[in-house]
């Protein structure tokens, strides 16, 4: 079964100090990585991949398969990065479904 | 908007009652996912249908039931409503099919309360 783990329900920082957003997956093939955001009164949207290695709104996230995390990283933190982020998981195989964990609250604070 | 649309936005009904969701993906998606969002849970998957099969099924209770229609859009009927049936239901939808799901687009979900 795959699973997904956000340990920080809720995560405060700074404008200007570095934030870490920390997921750990359980699988046993090759996943696919994802975060979402979801903002304020907007959808759930992504907001970067794995497989992309690319940095979005400077937000980048290394898979590291020793360790099965997925962290997502910014260096200096903006006020309008204050979100919910979720990591999720797409399993391989016939049947994939992609796998949220529960979800971070970031609040950027000025 | 050509994005993913769900109707209602909130519905209230009373235990015991039987309501449908109703869900139209993105223009040109076919594949269409629900899931469920509970207080402190997060995105919990139902069910997943592409060009009108069920393709992958997820923690779906038997008094759930879904379907895709060929006009593509989607309805989660949710019957026999308990209590904990209140949550935030979420159609996404996405272009992939067997190759996985890739990039979802999310709509705004659809609230149930069931008092």
């Amino acid at each position: 079964a795959q699973r997904v783990t956000q340990p920080e329900k809720l995560l405060s920082v700074f404008k200007g100090a570095p934030v870490e957003l920390k997921c750990n997956y359980s699988y046993s093939g090759s996943p696919e990585l994802f975060w979402y955001v979801q903002y304020s009164r907007q959808r759930l949207q992504l907001l970067l991949r794995h497989i992309s290695r690319e940095s979005i709104k400077g937000f980048t996230a290394d898979l590291n398969k020793g360790e099965t995390s997925f962290h997502l990283k910014k260096p200096f933190a903006q006020e309008e990065d204050s979100a919910m982020y979720y990591c999720a998981l797409s399993s391989s195989g016939s049947a994939r479904q992609l796998t949220f964990g529960s979800g971070t609250q970031l609040t950027v604070l000025p | 908007d050509s994005g993913v649309t769900q109707t209602p936005k909130h519905l209230i009904t009373a235990t015991g009652q039987r309501v449908t969701l109703r869900c139209s993906p993105r223009s040109g998606d076919l594949s269409v996912y629900w899931y469920q969002q509970s207080l402190d849970q997060g995105l919990q998957f139902l069910i997943q249908y592409y060009n009108g099969e069920e393709r992958a099924k997820g923690n779906i209770l038997e008094r759930f039931s879904a379907q895709q229609f060929p006009d593509l859009h989607s309805e989660l009927n949710l019957s026999s409503l308990e209590l904990g049936d209140s949550a935030l239901y979420f159609c996404a939808s996405s272009s992939r099919g067997a190759g996985g799901p890739g990039e979802l687009f999310f709509g705004e979900g659809s609230r149930l309360t069931v008092l």
